[in-house]
């Protein structure tokens, strides 16, 4: 079975723009989180979505938002983008809310 | 809030030493414990996990035990080796709400041949 799959693998994009990062669970997962990874440090929570509803959001600004779709792919919109939004992107997915998350490799965004 | 603090990296062994990496968590309640492995170019993946006190994760060869006392989740081997080298995090999901993963800083482990 095909793991966790996110597009683009690496992004690069200039102060003030919008992105748009993609994820597509593993089949049967219902629940979808987003993590940010800065260089040298861990992973930190974004969002849970779960049955398309937004269960838990991270301290990150407004600027960030998501959305999970019917098949339960999600979509990580950031915008205005700051040089501090320069990170690994992680995407998660787990057969339930509360079940082991199995990670995705990463969108790598550069903010110029 | 909850928190994890691990050893500060890098960590630099010789085949077949010793490893041990330290972890320590502060949470509310009784979170579950996990270690996740992130080998270069690649994302997390689940290296072992315990939910409640005294449960001892293991697998490929690497244990850790889920210390109430201590808040300790310490990560150990007994015989590293050179594929071993990568990133270690320590982390925990509190039981309640969404299925929020705190990790820690990370631990660079590289093993020499």
């Amino acid at each position: 079975d095909a793991g966790v799959t996110q597009s683009p693998t690496h992004l690069i994009k200039t102060r003030g723009q919008h992105v748009t990062l993609r994820c597509s669970p593993i089949s049967g997962h219902k629940s979808v989180s987003w993590y940010q990874q800065v260089l040298g440090q861990g992973p930190q929570f974004i969002f849970q979505y779960y049955e398309k509803e937004e269960r838990g959001r991270g301290n990150f600004p407004d600027r960030f938002s998501a959305r999970q779709f019917p098949n339960y792919s999600s979509e990580l919109n950031v915008n205005a983008l700051l040089l501090g939004d320069s990170a690994l992107y992680l995407c998660a997915s787990s057969r339930g809310q509360h079940n082991e998350q199995f990670f995705g490799p990463g969108t790598r965004l550069t903010v110029l | 809030g909850n928190s994890v603090t691990q050893m500060e990296g890098p960590v630099t062994l010789s085949e077949e030493a010793f490893l041990t990496i330290n972890c320590t968590y502060t949470a509310t309640g009784y979170p579950s414990l996990f270690w996740y492995v992130q080998y270069p170019g690649e994302g997390l993946q689940l290296l072992l996990k315990a939910t409640k006190a005294d449960d001892k994760g293991s697998n490929k060869g690497f244990e850790a035990t889920y210390r109430k006392e201590t808040t300790s989740f310490h990560l150990e081997k007994g015989s590293v080796q050179v594929s071993d080298s990568a990133v270690y995090f320590c982390a925990l999901s509190a039981l309640q709400g969404a299925q929020k993963l705190v990790f820690g800083q990370g631990t660079r482990l590289t093993i020499n041949p």
